[in-house]
């Protein structure tokens, strides 16, 4: 089975500063990895993914994470951000043939 | 635009009502799965089905039960709602091949009075 540790519950930055959310998993099998943001209100939605292949992913919204085999990580981080980033980020990671883990998020507040 | 709808968006109810919370998905897809989310927490999977007539219970227990008679619709019934079940109820499908994510839809916040 899966499990997923998001390491800060709260990350205070100030507008167009850069940020890391951290997260770790842990697997025995090989593993598809995601990160989902969720507004005020609102469900979550896909931010970004990794499958295979190139070990950074990039989305549209430049937010970038980076899959760590050795050291079983998938940080997500942005080198700038916007009022509008504040939200609470989620870490998942789902293995071949089972369904999703979910972290326990990340509360992303961007300070003017 | 969301592909997935549920309904009610807020509710509040007194204790000992029978409620049904709505989710319908217009994608076609053969996963759905509720999760249950409380403010710092991880999600807990509370329901899944894989098709049509296919449920199972998750990793949470929930007095909650839910149907699959058609793809696209997968409701949640409490037959008699406790305070301890307020809580935000999410609604999240995928397709059936496993590198896809999931679309969630926008939950249900629930609170029992």
């Amino acid at each position: 089975a899966q499990s997923v540790t998001q390491l800060d519950s709260q990350v205070p930055v100030f507008e167009e500063a850069p940020v890391e959310l951290r997260c770790n998993y842990s697997s025995s099998v090989s593993v598809y990895l995601f990160w989902y943001v969720q507004y005020p209100n609102q469900g979550l939605q896909l931010l970004l993914k990794y499958l295979s292949g190139s070990t950074l992913v990039e989305s549209i919204n430049g937010f970038e994470a980076e899959f760590n085999k050795s050291q079983t990580s998938f940080h997500l981080r942005k080198p700038s951000v916007h009022i509008s980033d504040t939200a609470e980020y989620f870490c998942a990671v789902s293995g071949i043939n089972n369904d999703m883990r979910f972290g326990a998020g990340t509360r992303l507040t961007v300070k003017p | 635009e969301a592909d997935i709808y549920q309904t009610p968006r807020y509710l509040v109810i007194g204790t000992g009502k029978k409620i049904t919370l709505e989710c319908s998905q217009t994608m076609g897809h053969d996963k759905m799965y509720w999760y249950q989310q409380d403010p710092g927490m991880e999600l807990h999977l509370i329901h899944y089905s894989y098709g049509v007539n296919s449920t199972e219970k998750g990793d949470l227990s929930s007095e909650s039960t839910v149907s699959r008679i058609r793809t696209e619709h997968f409701p949640l019934t409490l037959e008699s709602a406790r305070p301890s079940h307020t809580s935000q109820y999410l609604c999240a499908s995928r397709p059936g091949w496993t590198d896809n994510g999931y679309t969630f839809g926008s939950g249900t916040r629930l609170t029992v009075v």
